[in-house]
């Protein structure tokens, strides 16, 4: 089965700092799908950016880039020039192409941007 | 609609009572998934559709859970006997994904604001 750990529960840092979220994941099959999402106080998750397993370029959405080590099974988020908005819940979650998308995710990072 | 809606937001109830649960889904996505975020924890999953029929209810706790999409649109998810560990935000989301090689997908899956249930 696959697993998805995030080590960090907080996280709290100032406004224009940058961040970096940590993520791990346990699976044996080579190709699959990797997402951060963002759920803030009003409860919907946000996908804030995805990355496929085949493609080795890291995915990058304006303030938002990843770094994705498949050997390490490594995927974590960087947030450049960190803004008050981006305080929220941070969740990775993992998806194998052939499992219509039925996400298992972390456990969860509660990121505080402080003005 | 323009996004996956929830009904209700919040939905307090007592021990052994029935409860139902709905989503509206983004119209012309065929996937429909139900999670389940208890307080601190990443969302579960619990069941998802393809069109009307339940392709994968694995992540149903017991029994006393039941959800239904009959028209391939809205779905209800239903739980009977409500205990108090049933507490929980129960989230539903929509995509366009299609079984491998019958259609493109990106992997995303929209998701609404949930409804929050409290068993007293």
């Amino acid at each position: 089965a696959q697993t998805v750990t995030q080590s960090q529960p907080e996280m709290s840092v100032q406004e224009a700092e940058t961040v970096t979220l940590s993520c791990t994941y346990d699976t044996s099959e080579s190709n699959y799908y990797l997402f951060w999402y963002k759920q803030p106080p009003s409860r919907q998750m946000i996908l804030v950016i995805r990355q496929e397993a085949y493609k080795q370029q890291n995915a990058t959405e304006n303030r938002f880039s990843v770094n994705f080590q498949k050997a390490a099974k490594s995927f974590s988020l960087k947030i450049s020039d960190s803004q008050l908005g981006d305080t929220a819940m941070y969740f990775c979650a993992f998806t194998t192409i052939q499992g219509a998308q039925k996400l298992v995710f972390g456990q969860g990072t509660r990121l505080t941007i402080n003005p | 609609g323009a996004g996956v809606s929830q009904t209700p937001s919040n939905k307090v109830t007592e021990k052994g009572k029935y409860v139902e649960l709905r989503c509206d889904p983004i119209s012309g996505h065929t996937a429909l998934y139900w999670y389940r975020q208890s307080l601190g924890q990443g969302p579960e999953f619990l069941i998802y559709f393809q069109g009307t029929g339940a392709a994968d209810d694995s992540g149903l706790p017991n029994d006393r859970f039941f959800a239904v999409r009959p028209e391939g649109s809205v779905s209800t998810l239903k739980i009977q006997r409500t205990e108090r560990g049933d507490s929980a935000v129960y989230l539903c989301a929509s995509s366009k994904w299609a079984p491998p090689g019958q259609g493109s997908n990106t992997g995303e899956l929209f998701f609404g604001e949930g409804s929050r249930l409290t068993v007293l």
